[in-house]
């Protein structure tokens, strides 16, 4: 079956500019995860989606950052104002719900560049 | 503040021959803890877990040991392969409140012909 697609696959922009990056999960899956990959660095967890509401936002480094999810389905991360610390990958993963014991399955990622 | 470490950035070995990749942690309070390879331009794939309930856990080539007294897991692969070449991130979880990963920052593991 169709695993998490993410687009663009790679993203390169101004400093400044907004840019939005999209995730679809695996069908039926209703937890949904943003990470961030930093040169250099592990999987930053970013944001938690179970369902349209996101209870742990914890990861957002800043209010530049945002993300919805709409219809228990797609979703997508906004970085507003890019700064040249914004670059990264940014993987979307989803699972069946909410739960240690349920696998997270990884998108492909996008690459980030902010010049 | 680093809550997984994994202390080798890469590691190279002889196809045929164990691969060892460590990971420590810090937060007592993981209880799920995982790991996943992934090969350039590919998200991170799920390879095997462990409980903390248990101290091993095994999926054909691959074992993942835990020590939960040092805070120290580890990951096995006999015999390595050159297929394994990739890198090898370690993750923690708390099976409670939101079930994000908390990651390493990976080991690259080569594996020689």
């Amino acid at each position: 079956g169709a695993g998490v697609s993410q687009s663009p696959s790679n993203k390169v922009t101004e400093k400044g500019k907004d840019v939005e990056l999209r995730c679809d999960p695996i069908s039926g899956h209703t937890a949904l995860y943003w990470y961030r990959q930093s040169l250099g660095q592990g999987l930053e967890f970013l944001i938690y989606f179970q369902g349209n509401s996101a209870p742990d936002k914890s990861g957002l480094p800043s209010d530049r950052f945002s993300a919805e999810r709409t219809g228990g389905s797609v979703s997508t991360l906004t970085i507003q104002r890019t700064q040249q610390e914004d670059s990264a990958v940014y993987l979307c993963a989803s699972s069946f719900r909410g739960s240690s014991y349920n696998e997270q399955f990884f998108g492909p990622g996008t690459r980030l560049t902010v010049l | 503040d680093q809550q997984v470490k994994q202390n080798s950035p890469s590691l190279s070995v002889q196809e045929g021959r164990i691969s060892i990749l460590n990971c420590d942690y810090t937060n007592s309070m993981f209880d799920y803890f995982l790991w996943y390879k992934k090969y350039p331009a590919e998200g991170p794939t799920f390879l095997i877990s462990i409980s903390s309930i248990k101290d091993k856990n095994e999926d054909g080539r691959f074992t993942v040991f835990l020590n939960k007294s040092a805070k120290h897991l580890s990951l096995h692969i006999v015999p390595s392969q050159p297929g394994d070449s990739a890198v090898y991130f370690c993750a923690a979880s708390k099976d409670s409140g939101t079930y994000k990963y908390i990651f390493g920052t990976g080991t690259r593991l080569k594996v020689l012909a």
